[in-house]
């Protein structure tokens, strides 16, 4: 199993900064079989990111994706008010594993 | 639009088994090449794949909960149900079905709200 470790677990930053959060494999991630989520409380998971780099339908351009073997990143380049929530990284190149999300918090 | 809805006992006795049904509505389960899955969240915790199912009845399964997971379709009802057995408190969690994108059937795009399931005496 890829185990998935995000860093940091919470990230304290205001309206307008960029946010970047990163995500680490324990072994390389073929294909580029990479995706991130974001989690707002009480509600399902939704898909930002997959391929690494490709954006899921309806996603603003201001989150965008890369990295590659075992280092993933998520920049997020002018956080929105409603980008403050749990981001999830997964990895679906070997079973499906997500990691244990960072939180994105207004400072 | 594609609607997703869990159903099912939100307290179960540990070393019973938690039984979920998913109603989709908005869309068909048997016209599609769409899979199906379900992930869960403990709570405060991340998320965990459990299984997915195709129309055709073919699964794939965490391999962690293999051993304790049955996934099935019924395309009559348009539903397609989860299985756990053997629960323990460990099991807790809020229990998601989902719908993959096409791109690949990992790719869950489209979630029912989730329903919590409580293993307990």
């Amino acid at each position: 199993e890829i185990v998935l470790t995000q860093s940091p677990g919470t990230l304290s930053l205001s309206p307008g900064e960029r946010a970047t959060l990163s995500c680490r494999a324990s072994q390389s991630v073929t294909n580029n079989y990479f995706a991130w989520y974001q989690q707002k409380p009480g509600q399902a998971p939704r898909l930002l990111i997959y391929g690494v780099s490709s954006r899921a339908t309806g996603i603003p351009d201001r989150f965008s994706g890369s990295g590659s073997g075992t280092d993933f990143t998520l920049t997020i380049s002018r956080l929105e008010p409603e980008d403050f929530a749990v981001y999830y990284c997964q990895q679906y190149a070997n079973s499906w594993t997500f990691g244990q999300g960072t939180k994105v918090e207004i400072k | 639009q594609l609607q997703l809805q869990e159903s099912g006992p939100g307290l179960v006795k540990p070393s019973e088994t938690l039984s979920l049904t998913c109603t989709v509505s908005g869309g068909s389960i048997s016209s599609t090449s769409y899979h199906w899955g379900w992930i869960r969240q403990p709570p405060g915790k991340g998320l965990e794949w459990l299984g997915t199912i195709h129309k055709s009845g073919s699964t794939y399964y965490n391999p962690s909960l293999e051993s304790r997971v049955t996934m099935f379709v019924d395309t009559s009802k348009n539903q397609f149900s989860l299985r756990l057995s053997s629960v323990t408190a460990a099991d807790t969690a809020v229990y998601y079905c989902a719908r993959p994108i096409e791109s690949h059937p990992a790719l869950f795009g489209s979630w029912g709200q989730g329903t919590l399931v409580t293993v307990s005496s």
